[in-house]
């Protein structure tokens, strides 16, 4: 199972981009790359997916580099709602699906 | 939109007793997980199911069990409750199985035991 690793935590303020990246060395070729949101008390939200390249939406872009051995979720101009644990997963395509949590990167929004 | 409603927001149990952590969720999704999370330990996975009376272990199964009688309803059981099964539980769900399928979670279940 691939596994991953963020930063515990960054900082940020209003207005800016954030660029969280997670290192996933071992991805294997058939996995896909996948975001979460989460916010105190609540479950994780699904944010952004991506196999290669960059891939963006609404909410946030998803860069990736050619050899996938990681990704970095960007999120333009920041808001304090933004303040939440970001969580970033490699899946594993095992005939059932089986998607392993790291801890996180908790990002505080400051005004 | 996808909902996945777990039973009971706040639960409080004794030490030994039997627990019952009921999901629901309401778009025919093939996959459910159960999952439990700790301060500084992010989520870990305690049981999945792809099928209806299907389960496989997740990576903290002891002191678990699980129950998928029915496609939308997946029941996670703590035989005897411990101290240590103090946690955070959150129930997801998937439509198919297929790696990068997007999660829903439900709004979690905060256990203590005492």
């Amino acid at each position: 199972l691939a596994k991953t690793t963020q930063p515990i935590s960054m900082d940020s303020y209003e207005g800016q981009e954030v660029n969280i990246t997670c290192s996933h060395n071992n991805i294997a070729t058939n996995d896909y790359i996948t975001w979460y949101q989460q916010f105190p008390s609540q479950g994780p939200r699904f944010i952004i997916q991506g196999y290669k390249t960059k891939v963006t939406n609404e909410v946030a872009s998803l860069f990736i580099p050619a050899d996938r051995k990681s990704s970095t979720l960007s999120l333009p101009r920041v808001s304090l709602s933004d303040t939440a644990v970001y969580y970033c997963l490699v899946g594993e395509d095992t005939g059932f699906q089986k998607l392993v949590f790291g801890t996180g990167t908790r990002l505080l929004v400051s005004p | 939109d996808v909902k996945v409603t777990q039973s009971s927001r706040y639960l409080v149990k004794r030490t030994g007793e039997k627990v019952f952590l009921e999901c629901v969720q309401d778009m025919d999704h093939e996959n459910m997980f159960w999952y439990r999370q700790d301060p500084g330990l992010g989520l870990r996975l305690i049981y999945f199911s792809y099928d209806v009376k299907m389960k496989e272990k997740g990576d903290i199964p002891e002191g678990y069990s699980v129950s998928r009688e029915k496609k939308e309803r997946f029941s996670l059981i703590l035989e005897s409750a411990s101290t240590n099964q103090t946690s955070m539980y959150l129930c997801a769900s998937s439509l198919r199985r297929r790696s990068g399928e997007k999660l829903f979670f439900g709004s979690g279940t905060q256990l203590s035991v005492l």
